[in-house]
């Protein structure tokens, strides 16, 4: 069973660029979900995607954006970046049942400078 | 306002001395309150779903239990390697992968 892979595994960004993070997920999970870790803090729900639709967002603006693709992959896409955006960006993938728990992948760390 | 709070921020336990850790939520329309485990430069592994007040759940060292305000995670005579950040989330509405996470405990287990 193949796990939740994210790329890059780092990356470094000057404010105000944009930046695309990748997952590819679990095998056999169809609902996908970003999450923003700041240094100390618990991870933060930014969006969900199922079925190639976003079903789900939480407190991010519209400058974070995402897809999904018909192979359950999905991309981060973030605009005009702040230094604040600088984190530890997580995928998790789930079954489309409400018993399925998220798995994550181990994340892309963004520095903004 | 929906949140979950964990004590203590960090613990430190010598080997074998069991502890717990705390988990208070007050998420509307909670449908589930997971616990996870992540070490350093990792993402978050899963351990465990509880859904109702009275629930318990068991893995190796580790139990979680589930009151209607709080969750505990009991670790029984720990080891060095269960040293690492203990999450907890409330998950609520209508979208699975949407979780409210504590700040989580960094527990340090020395030999």
């Amino acid at each position: 069973e193949t796990g939740v892979t994210q790329s890059p595994t780092h990356l470094i960004k000057t404010r105000g660029q944009q930046v695309t993070l990748r997952c590819s997920s679990q095998s056999g999970h169809n609902t996908v979900s970003w999450y923003q870790q700041a240094l100390g803090q618990g991870p933060q729900f930014i969006f969900q995607y199922y079925r190639e639709e976003e079903n789900g967002r939480g407190n991010f603006p519209p400058r974070f954006s995402g897809l999904q693709f018909p192979n359950y992959s999905s991309e981060l896409n973030v605009n005009a970046l702040e230094l604040d955006d600088s984190a530890l960006y997580l995928c998790a993938s789930s079954q489309d049942r409400g018993d399925s728990p998220l798995h994550f992948g181990n994340g892309t760390r963004l520095t903004v400078t | 306002e929906d949140q979950v709070t964990q004590s203590p921020e960090a613990l430190r336990l010598q080997e074998g001395e069991s502890s717990s850790l705390n988990c208070s939520y007050t998420v509307s329309g909670l449908r589930g309150l997971f616990w996870y485990r992540q070490d350093p430069g990792k993402g978050p592994e899963f351990l465990f779903t509880l859904y109702s007040a009275g629930e318990e759940k068991e893995k190796e060292r580790l139990k979680a239990t589930l009151t209607k305000k709080e969750s505990f995670l009991h670790i029984t005579a720990p080891k060095p390697e269960d040293s690492a950040t203990y999450l907890c989330a409330g998950g609520y509405g209508g979208s699975q992968g949407n979780l409210i996470f504590g700040k989580g405990t960094k527990l340090s287990v020395k030999p």
